[in-house]
């Protein structure tokens, strides 16, 4: 597609349940990265994918958190037993190569765990 | 660990003044990069700076680049209500990818 795509682009939930999160970046992007916003924050890093490279998932807060990116395209970040402090803005971003030319962010899953 | 910070955290304006956010990065950058997000939106890439002490211009907004690599700044000239949101820096340091904390301006018309 032109942009990256996202998503649900809203999700409420109930505590405790498990959820999916997609990300559909750019055709051929190689570099893709999830962050996380909290209301008026700044981007928490969670994981990023290149390549068929093994991820750095070092940013992932705890092993409720999981990620994969299935043939180098869509990724899926799941969160199970979901808490109310997993609530927040989650956003995806791709790259060709490195990134060295700037990400592009799709448009989020706001996530709510009530 | 690796911390990138920017300074101030909020600033109002009137419109027309000039408003600079500053980036400050604990570790070398190979790049810095800057994004602006809208209120509700998401991070929009403007431009990103590689060599030491570059200076760029998009129109009304000037980006610097720090001798050493650790800092940068972004400064617009004469604001408009137009250029209301969260700016960011971001930069790499190897493969990993840093965002600064943000600055939030605000233009009061």
């Amino acid at each position: 597609g032109a942009g990256v795509s996202q998503s649900p682009s809203n999700k409420v939930t109930e505590k405790g349940k498990d959820v999916e999160l997609r990300c559909d970046p750019i055709s051929g992007h190689t570099a893709l990265y999830w962050y996380r916003q909290s209301l008026g924050q700044g981007l928490e890093f969670l994981i990023y994918f290149q390549g068929n490279s093994a991820p750095d998932k070092s940013g992932l807060p705890s092993d409720r958190f999981s990620a994969e990116r299935t043939g180098g395209s869509v990724s899926t970040l799941t969160i199970q037993r979901t808490q109310q402090e997993d609530s927040a803005v989650y956003l995806c971003a791709s790259s060709p190569g490195q990134g060295l030319n700037g990400y592009t962010f799709g448009s989020g899953t706001r996530l709510t765990v009530v | 660990g690796q911390q990138v910070m920017q300074i101030p955290q909020y600033q109002h304006v009137q419109e027309g003044e000039d408003f600079t956010t500053y980036c400050n990065s604990s570790t070398t950058l190979s790049n810095i990069q800057w994004y602006k997000q809208r209120p509700g939106g998401h991070p929009v890439f403007l431009i990103q700076l590689v060599k030491s002490g570059e200076v760029k211009k998009q129109k009304r907004l000037t980006f610097q680049f720090g001798e050493a690599k650790k800092n940068s700044s972004l400064h617009i000239t004469a604001t408009q209500t137009t250029d209301v949101g969260t700016y960011f820096c971001a930069g790499h340091t190897g493969n990993q990818f840093y965002f600064g904390t943000g600055t939030s301006l605000t233009v009061i018309p």
